[in-house]
């Protein structure tokens, strides 16, 4: 059965620092999904990685992809309290259905 | 203009209770998707529809039945409530089925059975 496993599940961390969230899976897939959600919110979609060796950034955020060691990672840079959220990873090996991750929740304190 | 829409946001209701959930999407996409997030945030794939087709179908309760009268709605219906069908239900929505393409998501229903 396919795995998408997030690490860690919860992060608290303060305003300017570094943090990354990994995102492992166990089946071959060379499209990798990054959304965010907010609190009682839908999910955006953040970035899509569609081969090894991707690295797409978005100002304080940058996902890049290993498909050989199908691992993802997602680096936050100098943490601002908008950044707060719960982050998800997602595969879709075949091009088929999206199979998310548990999620991170990010807390960035003042 | 909201890009996939789901109506209701919130639904509570008994157990035993057949209620239906909404969705619609403007993008012109061929693909659509219901998805069940649980409390602890998971979220799992139920059924996705191509253009009217049902394309993917996860193991979910029969008393669960989407339907998509056109390529832009799908709905989803549930009979007889259980306190386990609990959750939040996305409906999203993308371009084709086996593209490179994000999903696009609606802003949730929360359903609530007592």
């Amino acid at each position: 059965e396919l795995k998408v496993e997030q690490n860690p599940l919860f992060l608290s961390m303060q305003e300017g620092k570094n943090y990354t969230i990994y995102c492992n899976y166990s089946t071959t897939s060379d499209r990798l999904y990054w959304y965010r959600q907010d609190p009682g919110k839908s999910l955006e979609s953040l970035f899509v990685l569609l081969s090894n060796g991707a690295v797409k950034q978005e100002g304080r955020l940058m996902a890049s992809l290993d498909t050989k060691a199908r691992l993802s990672t997602l680096h936050i840079t100098a943490a601002v309290h908008d950044l707060s959220a719960t982050y998800f990873c997602a595969v879709r090996p075949g091009g088929g259905k999206l199979i998310f991750g548990q999620g991170t929740t990010l807390q960035v304190k003042p | 203009d909201t890009a996939v829409s789901q109506t209701p946001k919130y639904l509570v209701t008994q157990m035993g209770n057949d209620k239906s959930i909404k969705c619609e999407q403007n993008l012109g996409h061929d693909t659509m998707y219901w998805y069940k997030q649980d409390s602890k945030k998971f979220l799992k794939i139920m059924f996705s529809y191509n253009n009217k087709e049902l394309i993917i179908n996860e193991t979910v309760p029969n008393r669960f039945s989407p339907k998509s009268p056109d390529k832009a709605h799908l709905n989803l219906h549930i009979n007889s409530l259980e306190l386990g069908d609990s959750a939040v239900y996305f409906c999203a929505s993308s371009q084709g089925a086996r593209v490179a393409e994000k999903l696009f998501f609606g802003s949730g229903t929360q359903l609530s059975v007592l």
